[in-house]
C-alpha cells in the first residue's frame, strides 16, 4: 500500500497569512493526487486534482505543485473560512490512501 | 447539481449488519466510479470501497474486504454499502462520494451517516 504523510499535522496562522502544506507520498505516484477541505460536520470538498489543477468554484488563492513523491498545497492569504482540515489522497492505485490531515487554525 | 444523500446509518452490536444507502441525483450513477469513504470520530479519512461505473468492478480496504459489499441500483440511482460481521473499530461516519475528472479524484460527497458499533 502507499503511505501518504501530510506535515504539519496542524498550523497556526492569521488571515491574509500565506500557507503551505506538504504530502509525501511512499512511493512515486507521477500526478495522481488531489487536496480536499474538510469543515466540522460537513463531507470534504475537493479543492486540486491531477496535483495542480484546480477544481471549478474554488478561488484562486489555492494551488497545488509537485510529482513523483513530493506534493504541496499553498493558501495565499488565508480567508476566515479557509481555517479546516486538508487531506491529501492518491488515486494511482488502491487503496486510495489519504494523508493524516493538516488542521489550519486561527492564530 | 449534484446530490449525494446517505441513509441508514445507527446503532448496532458487535456482529451485526446494516445497509447503508446513498441516494444520487443530477447525473446517472452507472456513468461513475462511487466510492465509500469513513472517518472515526475525531480521525481522518480512510477510504473503504469503489465500484466501477459498470458495476463490475469493485475495490475493498483491507480492514473490511470479505465483510462489506459495495453495488449499486441503477434503476434507483442509488449507491449501497452492505455491511456484515460489524467491529467497534468500523464505527465512523460514512460518506459516499462521486469519482470525477477521469477519476482522478472525488469531487462530490455527501454529507455522510453515522455508524455506532456497540454492545
Amino acid at each position: 500500500d502507499i503511505q501518504m504523510t501530510q506535515s504539519p499535522s496542524s498550523v497556526s496562522a492569521s488571515v491574509g497569512d500565506s500557507v503551505t502544506i506538504t504530502c509525501r507520498a511512499s512511493q512515486a505516484i507521477g500526478s495522481w493526487l488531489a487536496w480536499y477541505q474538510q469543515k466540522p460536520g460537513k463531507g470534504p470538498k475537493l479543492l486540486i486534482y491531477v496535483a495542480s489543477s484546480l477544481e471549478s468554484g474554488v478561488p484562486s488563492r489555492f494551488s497545488g505543485s509537485g510529482s513523483g513523491t513530493d506534493f504541496t498545497l499553498t493558501i495565499s492569504s488565508l480567508q476566515p473560512e479557509d481555517f479546516a482540515t486538508y487531506y491529501c489522497q492518491q488515486v494511482t492505485s488502491f487503496p486510495r490512501t489519504f494523508g493524516q490531515g493538516t488542521k489550519v487554525e486561527i492564530k | 447539481e449534484v446530490q449525494l444523500v446517505e441513509s441508514g446509518g445507527g446503532l448496532v452490536h458487535p456482529g451485526g449488519s446494516l445497509t447503508l444507502s446513498c441516494a444520487a441525483s443530477g447525473f446517472t450513477l452507472s456513468t461513475y466510479p462511487m466510492n465509500w469513504v469513513r472517518q472515526a470520530p475525531g480521525k481522518g479519512l480512510q477510504w473503504v470501497s469503489t465500484v466501477g461505473g459498470s458495476g463490475d468492478v469493485t475495490y475493498y480496504a483491507d480492514s473490511v474486504k470479505g465483510r462489506f459489499s459495495i453495488s449499486t441500483d441503477n434503476s434507483r440511482n442509488t449507491l449501497y454499502l452492505q455491511m456484515n460481521n460489524l467491529r467497534a473499530e468500523d464505527t465512523a461516519v460514512y460518506y459516499c462520494a462521486k469519482a470525477g475528472h477521469g477519476d482522478s479524484a472525488l469531487d462530490s460527497w455527501g454529507q455522510g451517516t453515522l455508524v455506532t458499533v456497540s454492545s
